[in-house]
Order: structure tokens, then sequence, then C-alpha cells
């Protein structure tokens, strides 16, 4: 049972346009939200993050937005460059989850055309 | 410098042979996680630890084990690996904490191929 879903495997962008990412869960005590980015033999690393009171979270070129009506959340990347090339997970917790404990998407593999 | 070390980075290895893959962090974190990277099933959580002696199970625990005997060091056991457990490992910690929480400090993966 996927809880937190990425239903595209991949997202082909040129330089300077907006990639947006998208992921979508289904259990409703999710209350936190990350995404973190990794390039291929390297691991992981966190991106940005956004809390269920807020709708919206920006960190310069990026920005967070989230529906939790629509159980929805998208990462948007303006403007993209090719160093953003990498694949994108969408991560979610809950508040009673133990800890860092976190349930991750399938993950998008975006790729910036120069 | 901060970081995530997980040794080997590549494993080849036979059905039924005992195998640890190591793991050790450098930044007194309390937690630590073991997750497995599968196309198509994204990042699972095998085992987790939130201090010394303290782990439990994530969602994919089947044929592993864990252990934290030492605050920086949470290996991953495989007593009898199986075809079904290739697939790319990752170690990850952070401290504990409230809210959205610390982000997750991942090691750089391991390869592992049981054949």
């Amino acid at each position: 049972d996927q809880q937190v879903k990425q239903n595209s495997p991949s997202l082909s962008v040129q330089e300077g346009r907006i990639s947006i990412l998208n992921c979508d869960y289904t259990n409703s005590m999710f209350d936190y939200f990350l995404w973190y980015k990794k390039y291929p033999a390297e691991g992981p690393t966190f991106l940005i993050s956004i809390s269920s009171i807020k709708d919206k979270n920006e960190d310069g070129r990026f920005t967070v937005f989230l529906n939790k009506s629509a159980k929805h959340l998208s990462l948007h990347i303006v403007p993209s460059q090719p160093g953003d090339s990498a694949v994108y997970f969408c991560a979610a917790r809950g508040k009673e989850t133990s800890g860092s404990r976190l349930t991750f998407g399938e993950g998008t593999q975006l790729t910036v055309n120069p | 410098e901060a970081q995530v070390t997980q040794n080997p980075r590549y494993l080849i290895t036979v059905t039924g042979k005992k195998l640890t893959v190591t793991c050790s962090q450098n930044m007194n974190h309390e937690y630590m996680s073991w997750y497995r990277q599968d196309p198509g099933l994204g990042l699972r959580q095998i085992y987790y630890s939130m201090n010394v002696e303290v782990t439990d199970k994530g969602d994919v625990p089947e044929g592993y084990k864990v252990s934290r005997k030492e605050k920086r060091n949470f290996p991953l056991i495989l007593e009898s690996p199986s075809p079904n457990q290739t697939s790319l490992y990752f170690c990850a910690s952070s401290r504990l904490g409230t809210g959205v929480g610390p982000p997750l400090h991942f090691g750089n993966g391991t390869r592992l191929t049981v054949t």
C-alpha cells in the first residue's frame, strides 16, 4: 500500500523553464512533508519541507505547495538549471510518527536540458 | 566533515552467505535508519533506532537484523541473503525532533547483489 505516490517516473524540461514535480498521499494523518534530491552514486539530500498548517513554503528557486483537501503537494523549481537534474523524492510523516520516520514516494527523475 | 559512512559501496554475494553492511555517523545523532531503494518502489524503511539499544521494525524488516550497541554505529545484518534482497541500501541519521523534524542525513549507498 503506497501511501505516498509520485505518479510521474520522469520529467524533462528546458533550462530556464519551470519544473513541477507532483506528489499525492493517502494517509490523512500525515502532517509534515519533505522533498529530497538524489544524484547518481550519492545518498538523498534534504531540499525543502512544509508543515500542514501552511500551504506554501519557498526557498530560493524552490517552492513547495500543499493542498490538504486534495492530499496533493508539488515542488516548483524556477528557473530550472541543468544541475537540478536528479531524482526527487517526496516524503511524509505524521505528528505521532516516531523520531524522524518518513514514508517516501517512488521518486521522479528530473532532466533539465541545456 | 559531518557524514554518514557506509561500507562496502558494492557487494556481490551468494544466497545464504551471511553478510554485514556497516554504517557509522559522526554527528552524535540519536536516530538512525536503514532504507532500501528499488525501481518503482522508492525508499522503503527496513529498521530504525531512536537511541542505543533501542531498535524497531520499519516497513520491510523480513530477512534483516540490526544492532545499536554504540550511538555512532548501526550495522545491517543479512543472516541468509536471498536474491530478492538485491537492492540499493541507504543508511541515514538525524537528531530527534518535533514538528517537521530535523532532516535525515544519508550515506552514499551500498549496492548489494545476491546471486
